[in-house]
């Protein structure tokens, strides 16, 4: 089991991106995945999920109206677009696999500074 | 949302101490709830799932136990290995809240 981030960056507050999970070893379409992110120096917060077929999806109330959780089985990919950036979304996200957690992105650096 | 209490939020301990680590739920949420490991510079582990159930791979010394709202992780003999920051989190409800974790240093 693979997962690897990419989209992460510096943006200024105000600003977009969208960030993309490549998934491998493990049947995708079959899965349920989250990101869960972590500021500089501080705990795990989880952000959002979405179901295997794409009909629930869930966000904290930190993110929600400002992020979509979104998702293509056939390219066994699940992305964050993250819209209304500000500092405190500056954080190590991760993308993770399923209901329990069990797999774990190494995780990509988002920076929101002007 | 349910919030997710872990004491302490440090402790010190000697390689081979049996340490116990508390994760208290603000309502009931069965056995749902799972620990993690995390060492610096890398993505949390997953030790165990629904309470107790030990994740794959994960040392036996390492064991959950609780349901409702008072949860423990033990590990039974401290290992080098094992000095980190540990968390839990709740899976009965949307969000998945995480606690604040707890961080085992070495005394």
């Amino acid at each position: 089991v693979q997962l690897v981030e990419s989209g992460g960056g510096l943006v200024r507050p105000g600003g977009s991106l969208r960030l993309s999970c490549a998934a491998s070893g493990f049947t995708f379409n079959s899965y349920s995945m989250n990101w869960v992110r972590q500021a500089p120096g501080k705990g795990l917060e989880w952000l959002s999920f979405i179901s295997s077929e794409t009909d629930d999806k869930q966000y904290a109330d930190s993110v929600k109206g400002r992020f979509t959780i979104s998702r293509d089985n056939a390219k066994n990919s699940v992305y964050l677009q993250m819209n209304s950036l500000r500092a405190e979304d500056t954080a190590v996200y991760y993308c993770v696999r399923g209901g329990i957690f069990d797999y774990w992105g190494q995780g990509v650096l988002v920076s929101v500074s002007s | 949302a349910i919030q997710l209490t872990q004491s302490p939020s440090s402790l010190s301990a000697f390689v081979g101490d049996r340490v116990t680590l508390t994760c208290r739920a603000s309502q009931g949420i069965y056995t749902a709830l799972a620990w993690y490991q995390q060492k610096p510079g890398k993505p949390p582990k997953l030790l165990i799932f629904e309470s107790s159930n030990l994740n794959t791979g994960v040392p036996s010394r390492f064991s959950g136990s609780g349901s409702g709202t008072d949860f423990t992780l033990t590990i039974s003999s401290l290992q080098p290995e094992d000095f980190a920051t540990y968390y839990c989190q709740q899976f009965n409800s949307f969000p998945r809240n995480f606690g604040r974790g707890t961080n085992i240093e070495m005394k």
